[in-house]
């Protein structure tokens, strides 16, 4: 079955820029999160949407970094007025046919995309 | 969640057992130990996880230390299509306010020889 898909693959922003980043997490998935992976460092994690609610943001770094998934499904980031410190790799991850009370959670493989790499020039 | 340390980097041969170790001296009784790996260019992708016994499955085992303060991911011959960053993450299964997200460390990036 088709896994978690991004797009685009690549994005070149000029600083100041915005930008939006698509992720089609697998298909019935109830959980999706998305991570920041800077070069040469393990992923970070940015935020969790639990169906169409957004449970928890705190990994975003600032109000410029801004999360959707309006629908439940297809999730976008948007980050706004780009910053050389924004360039990374941010990879997408669905979880769990299921809603899954907290405890359970930790149980359930997370499901990555090849991530799209953003470079801020 | 609890930190966990392992090398920066291994090396191995081709067709050969690797052993990859993962101390995690603050271990919580509730901690799930997870591995995951991330091959180049490549989101992570899930290896295998476990809570107190030893594990085995396709891709590799878990050996866990009896009193958890250390665990061993083995991959019992070792192919070039192996070499990746390997993570060891401990997943807390009973916080309160616990997503699932994932934490990442450094990992061990292994290389494999022909």
């Amino acid at each position: 079955g088709a896994g978690v898909s991004q797009s685009p693959r690549y994005k070149v922003a000029k600083r100041g820029q915005d930008v939006a980043l698509r992720c089609d997490p697998i298909s019935g998935h109830v959980s999706l999160f998305w991570y920041q992976q800077a070069l040469g460092q393990g992923p970070e994690f940015l935020t969790y949407f639990q169906n169409e609610a957004q449970l928890d943001k705190s990994g975003l770094p600032s109000d410029r970094f801004f999360a959707e998934r309006p629908e439940g499904s297809v999730s976008t980031l948007k980050i706004q007025r780009t910053q050389q410190e924004d360039s990374a790799v941010y990879l997408c991850a669905s979880s769990s046919r299921r809603t899954l009370r907290e405890g359970s959670r930790v149980k359930e493989t997370q499901y990555f995309g090849p991530g799209t790499r953003l470079l801020v020039l | 969640d609890a930190k966990t340390t392992q090398p920066n980097s291994m090396e191995s041969n081709e067709e050969e057992p690797v052993h990859l170790p993962c101390n995690h001296s603050t271990i919580s009784g509730t901690d799930y130990i997870h591995w995951y790996r991330q091959l180049p260019s490549q989101g992570p992708e899930y290896v295998i996880h476990g809570l107190t016994s030893n594990v085995n499955n396709r891709m590799a085992s878990l050996a866990i230390a009896e009193d958890r303060k250390s665990s061993t991911l083995i991959l019992h011959r070792a192919t070039l299509r192996d070499a990746a960053v390997y993570y060891c993450i401990l997943r807390d299964g009973a916080t309160g306010s616990n997503t699932g997200k994932l934490i990442f460390g450094q990992g061990t990036t292994l290389q494999v020889k022909p």
